[in-house]
């Protein structure tokens, strides 16, 4: 049972560098979210995606862009990391505008 | 202000105790609410939702106030498994879930 995964798990960059992180689910959810999280702060939304083609902002979107073309993948990019975007990411999907969330394992990125 | 707030912690309470956490939120049109549980390392996973009757799973029990706002989580006879971060969750606008800090909490033997 796969659930939700996410590639790379580590990954440290240098400033100026761009990467993608890809989360990918097997549980056929219409709803994807990107979060991340940092010491002393709560999980915090960066982009998320109500159905395949569509994507929106979060509370954090600056520096990120997002991609939902497979109703299974939801890419997130970083084109020219910076320090402050060293974080922990974790993606997330439910089913449904009740269901629960089910996370990915995360993805620790450090920008130095 | 945050959207939702929690103590920190740690709250460090010998086995068998009872413990209680409480978290505030701001938003008086929430719709609902969570409790998860996150350990170290890991991912955040669903503890249980909380209803307005307040709800109980196991040594769990939730309780929610919306004339207050504030949510409640009590463990009660704590084992040295339940060691984690918990995590209050409040949601509103259907597709916006704000996530406290989390209370840490350390159950020692």
């Amino acid at each position: 049972n796969a659930g939700v995964t996410q590639t790379p798990k580590f990954r440290v960059l240098k400033t100026g560098q761009s990467m993608t992180l890809l989360c990918a689910q097997d549980m056929n959810h219409e709803y994807m979210y990107w979060y991340r999280q940092d010491p002393g702060m709560g999980l915090r939304l960066i982009h998320y995606s109500v159905g395949e083609g569509t994507t929106a902002k979060g509370e954090v979107p600056d520096g990120y862009n997002v991609s939902r073309l497979k109703k299974q993948n939801f890419l997130l990019g970083l084109e020219s990391a910076a320090p402050s975007q060293t974080s922990v990411y974790f993606c997330a999907s439910r089913n449904g505008w009740a269901g629960e969330l089910f996370f990915g394992e995360g993805s620790r990125l450090t920008v130095l | 202000r945050k959207e939702v707030e929690q103590d920190p912690g740690p709250f460090n309470v010998p086995e068998g105790a009872t413990v209680a956490f409480n978290c505030t939120y701001s938003n008086s049109a929430s719709q609902s609410f969570f409790w998860y549980r996150q350990d170290c390392r890991k991912e955040p996973k669903l503890l249980m939702s909380v209803y307005s009757s307040g709800n109980e799973d196991g040594r769990f029990t939730a309780q929610l106030n919306r004339a207050s706002q504030y949510i409640s989580l009590l463990i009660r006879d704590s084992k040295l498994s339940d060691s984690a971060t918990y995590l209050c969750v409040v949601n509103y606008n259907f597709n916006k879930f704000y996530f406290g800090s989390g209370t840490k909490l350390n159950v020692k033997p």
